[in-house]
């Protein structure tokens, strides 16, 4: 079992919808990352966080730590957010060390 | 501010041949990320460099790879001998500090292609 497990690996919605993406974890982290790969593009960090909720426009991603989850979510879509979003997390204890990454949600926004 | 930088975005390489792929972190950033992703599967983490030092290289190869973050100029990753299977995007991120919470900066990656 991976680490980092995200799901739906794949999701097609119509524009205008309400997308979310969910992240479950299985160590213990201090924090936790949400990051938007378009096709043959570079990567780009949205969210880190530790506890609660944050949001970045249309965007908003929520952890519990007790349970080990994440979602992000993503009001009134649109075809600019197909993209892969990767959840990743920073393990607890080990300082700056690398992410762990969860294989990616292929996310398809059809107009 | 200019962004985390990576050169050459494509490479293409022979077998036997050697790849030099280079990262130049975000001004004020000290500590360099080198992860790996290859088709069809996840990110993988590397390496981690600060300055002048190998902090964690849990997830090189054992052989064959190199990672170096010199005083002074960009960080490398040095794949010798390469294979087939070395082809996949390879990104680096940098971050300002240590610690348990930062955030990582990532740049476009070079996408290497061992033909």
């Amino acid at each position: 079992k991976n680490e980092v497990e995200q799901s739906p690996q794949n999701l097609t919605a119509q524009e205008g919808e309400f997308i979310t993406i969910n992240c479950s974890y299985s160590v213990g982290i201090s924090a936790l990352h949400w990051l938007q790969q378009h096709p043959g593009g570079g990567i780009v960090s949205l969210f880190m966080l530790s506890s609660g909720k944050k949001k970045h426009g249309r965007l908003i991603a929520t952890i519990n730590i007790q349970e080990k989850h994440s979602s992000l979510h993503i009001t009134a879509s649109h075809p600019r957010d197909s993209a892969v979003y990767i959840c990743a997390v920073s393990r607890k204890g080990g300082g700056a060390d690398g992410l762990t990454f969860g294989k990616g949600t292929h996310l398809i926004i059809q107009p | 501010n200019a962004g985390v930088m990576q050169n050459p975005r494509h490479l293409v390489r022979r077998r036997g041949q050697e790849a030099r792929l280079r990262c130049s972190p975000m001004k004020g950033h000290s500590h360099v990320y080198w992860y790996r992703q290859l088709p069809e599967e996840g990110l993988k983490f590397m390496v981690y460099l600060q300055k002048e030092n190998i902090i964690d290289e849990s997830g090189m190869p054992k052989e064959r790879f190199s990672a170096e973050f010199p005083k002074e100029g960009p960080s490398i990753l040095r794949i010798q001998q390469v294979v087939r299977g070395d082809s996949a995007a390879y990104f680096c991120a940098s971050s300002k500090t240590s610690g348990s919470i930062y955030e990582q900066y990532f740049g476009p990656g070079t996408r290497l292609t061992v033909t």
